[in-house]
């Protein structure tokens, strides 16, 4: 099973603030990651495919880079509606995993 | 618009078992993939089974294999997941995707879950 890392654990940045979010893969996932955002209550939501690619409807404050092992999500001016928490996700290989998630606060 | 809708959860003693189900509409339920993902009390997402768009192939997570079972209606646009041996470990919020048809392995559209809790 390929273990995903993420971190920081949790992120506190004011709006208008960039944030860098890292995943990291156990071996390699060449760029098969996704990212999904998951507010309280509420399902995830696609965010970012095939390491790079935004979903539909997602602003183009949220981009994606990486592949391989090692992989980051920038946004790049938070909004207050971006609190949430951050996941990436591999579909390499099954079973599916995803990193434990990233915290976003903000100030 | 695309909706999945998560059903049947509740509270259920371990040994039991519990049938959930996920009534889909707005898409072609019938050429696309199917999960479900799970997620324990304040913790991560856990990706549990997957069946193919004709339901020919079924794949599932080592800590629910030869216990959970995935299946498909395709004439009801119906997705379930029959969980037997229940675990308290089984315990989370269970949620059905549908797997996007363009970017096989991501989910594009999620229910909104339905809570399992095994406990006696």
């Amino acid at each position: 099973e390929i273990v995903l890392t993420q971190s920081p654990a949790t992120l506190s940045l004011s709006p208008g603030e960039r944030a860098t979010l890292s995943c990291r893969a156990s071996q390699s996932v060449s760029s098969y990651l996704a990212w999904y955002q998951q507010k309280a209550g509420q399902a995830p939501r696609l965010l970012i495919y095939d390491a790079s690619n935004r979903a539909t409807g997602i602003p183009a404050r949220f981009s994606g880079s990486g592949s391989g092992t090692d992989f980051t999500l920038t946004i790049s001016s938070l909004e207050p509606e971006d609190s949430a928490v951050y996941y990436c996700q591999q579909r390499s290989n099954w079973p599916f995993t995803f990193g434990p998630g990233t915290k976003v606060d903000i100030k | 618009q695309v909706q999945l809708v998560a059903s049947g959860g509740g509270v259920v003693q371990p040994g039991r078992s519990l049938r959930l189900s996920c009534a889909t509409s707005g898409f072609t339920f019938s050429n696309t993939a199917m999960h479900w993902v799970r997620q324990a009390p304040g913790k991560g997402l856990e990706c549990v089974s997957l069946i193919t768009y004709d339901g020919t192939n079924t794949l599932y997570a080592d800590s629910v294999k030869g216990r959970f079972t995935i299946s498909r209606d395709i004439s009801k646009n119906m997705l379930y997941l029959d969980m037997s041996g229940l675990r308290p470990e089984d315990t989370a919020v269970y949620y059905c995707a549908r797997e996007n048809r363009l970017h096989y392995g991501y989910y594009d559209y999620w229910g909104q879950g339905t809570l399992v809790t095994v406990s006696s």
